[in-house]
């Protein structure tokens, strides 16, 4: 039980390249969510997808887009990375429904645009 | 969504307890009061969450007033290991069980 995976670990762009950072979880979990945090600040989120086949908006969403591949699976993908997107992206799951208590973390992606 | 106020940082004796508060004073009823923290560049750990009893679980306790208005978590015998970033999160129980964190109390544990 790997619980929630990352992949890359660390990614250096120029500016203006793209590309999309994967997450999955082994959990059966419903709810999937993406995260970014820049030095020295708290996390914020980014998308959320509450189930398979929805996803939504969280407080920063500009400039990314997001994938729910299936249940295991939610990808996030920037078009054209610029440096104020240089950040540490969390991925995140959480089981669903009134009674959810844990969101689970992945061990997060260390991006730097220049 | 109701916010939630940390003060950025505080000290706390090895051996005694933390008490780390939060403010949450446009709590909605049926939001919840949740407590993690980071440690290091590590994901958010969760600690512990409560509605309006006080709650206590083998990491810490969360002390919710009356009023709902504010919370405390408490470590009872800090540790250098718990030298981290804790977050206060108040968490919207609609369908999508959105969490908002802020920027958290830096806590450290010193010897």
């Amino acid at each position: 039980n790997a619980g929630v995976t990352q992949t890359p670990k660390f990614q250096v762009l120029k500016t203006g390249q793209s590309m999309t950072l994967q997450c999955a979880q082994d959990m059966n979990h419903n709810s999937m969510y993406w995260y970014r945090q820049d030095p020295g600040m708290g996390l914020r989120l980014i998308y959320y997808s509450a189930s398979e086949g929805t996803t939504d908006k969280g407080e920063v969403p500009n400039g990314y887009n997001v994938s729910r591949l299936n249940k295991r699976e939610f990808s996030l993908r920037l078009e054209s990375a610029a440096p104020s997107q240089t950040s540490v992206y969390f991925c995140a799951s959480i089981s669903g429904g009134e009674g959810s208590n844990e969101q689970f973390f992945g061990p997060g992606t260390r991006l730097t645009v220049l | 969504d109701a916010k939630t106020t940390q003060p950025p940082s505080m000290d706390c004796a090895e051996g005694r307890a933390a008490n780390l508060p939060c403010n949450h004073s446009t709590i909605s009823g049926n939001e919840y009061v949740y407590w993690y923290r980071q440690i290091h560049s590590q994901g958010p750990q969760y600690i512990i969450h409560g509605l309006k009893n006080n709650e206590t679980n083998e990491m810490a306790s969360l002390i919710i007033t009356e009023d709902r208005k504010s919370s405390t978590l408490i470590l009872p015998h800090a540790t250098l290991r718990d030298t981290a970033v804790y977050y206060c999160i108040v968490r919207v129980i609609y369908n999508f069980n959105k969490f908002y964190f802020g920027s958290g109390t830096k806590l450290n544990v010193k010897p």
